[in-house]
Order: structure tokens, then sequence, then C-alpha cells
């Protein structure tokens, strides 16, 4: 596809359980960003990979947390023995270029721990 | 540490035009983008100012000025459509800090 895809759209699991969030990146895209986004809050960076390497791990909560990215494309987001303060809409991007450039959002994943 | 503010939502009538403000104190700063997220949807690029003053794009305009941590997004001819969340966003090399985003009502 053109864009930036993330599976599932949707996930509610419950809560001590194992989730992994996939986004696929603008095919080219070097950069990839993983945010979350809580209502009312703005974005909160997560994670930033540039190819397989990810240069930035500062904005993961916890070591529940963790993120891979295989192939200088997909990666995946992993949370691990979730909880109810998980409950976020998952946002991937990915841009063309190192440096502040223009990011490209996929249409994230909302997840719900109950 | 970064900070950035917005009002958190603003109602105006279809036509009209609104202005969104935005102040930043970040420990870097390259640009500024404004993006534009519907609801349930993905935030989409609307604008990034670099250098001081205003940038014209069709009906949005942006204005940023460095020395004062500031920068509005001008919304003209408000449409329906238009009512959305705008995100305003500091670059620091690859990182993007953003604010609350200010939840704009066009209303008819």
């Amino acid at each position: 596809g053109a864009g930036v895809s993330q599976s599932p759209s949707n996930k509610v699991t419950e809560k001590g359980k194992d989730v992994e969030l996939r986004c696929d990146p603008i095919s080219g895209h070097t950069a990839l960003y993983w945010y979350r986004q809580s209502l009312g809050q703005g974005l909160e960076f997560l994670i930033y990979f540039q190819g397989n390497s990810a240069p930035d791990k500062s904005g993961l909560p916890s070591d529940r947390f963790s993120a891979e990215r295989t192939g200088g494309s997909v990666s995946t987001l992993t949370i691990q023995r979730t909880q109810q303060e998980d409950s976020a809409v998952y946002l991937c991007a990915s841009s063309g270029r190192q440096g502040a450039s223009e990011q490209y959002f996929g249409p994230g994943t909302r997840l719900t721990v109950t | 540490g970064q900070n950035i503010d917005q009002p958190t939502e603003m109602t105006a009538t279809e036509g009209a035009i609104v202005q969104i403000n935005c102040t930043y104190q970040t420990s870097g700063f390259n640009g500024l983008f404004w993006y534009q997220q519907h609801a349930g949807e993905a935030p989409t690029f609307l604008s990034y100012n670099v250098l001081d003053g205003l940038e014209e794009k069709g009906r949005f305009s942006s204005f940023l000025s460095r020395s004062k941590g500031y920068s509005y997004l001008l919304l003209k001819e408000l449409q329906m459509k238009d009512s959305a969340s705008y995100l305003c966003a500091v670059s620091n090399d690859y990182k993007l800090s953003f604010g609350a985003g200010t939840t704009v009502t066009v209303r008819a």
C-alpha cells in the first residue's frame, strides 16, 4: 500500500496477557517511530528506529515494553503482562529522511486492557 | 524538558477564521510542525516552519517566532470538514514532541 499500515486496528486483551502490535512503514522509509496517544493527551514518543537500530528507546514506559524492526521494514511493539494503564492508541509513523522531516502516520491500534 | 501548550478547545462558525496558538519551551529546536487529526484517524501533515514568518498554503497558514517560542495555525473560510484536532509539534533532530492538541468544532 501507499501509506503506513498497522495491525490489528483494535485489540482487547485481559490484564496480564502479552500483546504484539505491527507496523508496516512506507516502502523505502528508513526512519520509524512508535507513539502512544491516551485520551485527552498528546502523542507520547516511545521509540525511534533508523534502519533496524533503535538509537532512542527513551520513551518506553517500562521494561514490559519492547520493539524490534527487521529488514529495515516491519516493526513490532510488544507489551508484556499488560496493565490497564497501557490502554491507549498506539501510532506508528515513518519518514524518508534522517533528522527533522515530515512523519507519515498509520491509523493506529486501539488497545484496551480489561 | 519539553513544554508545549495549546488551547484545549475552540469553536467557530462555518466561513469564519480561527487562529490556534502554540507556545513552546523545549531543550532543542529544528522546526515546528502542525498536524490535523480527525477523530479515530491518523494525524496528517499540514505545515512545517523552520524560519520566522508566515507560511501560506491555501486556506491554512502557519506562523513562527523562534525568539518568542510561539507559533499559530490560521484556518480561513472554515468548512465543516475542518472539525478536527490540530496538533502542534516541535522537532529536535529526528524527535517530535507534541502538544495535547486543540479540538476545533465548526458550527453551521
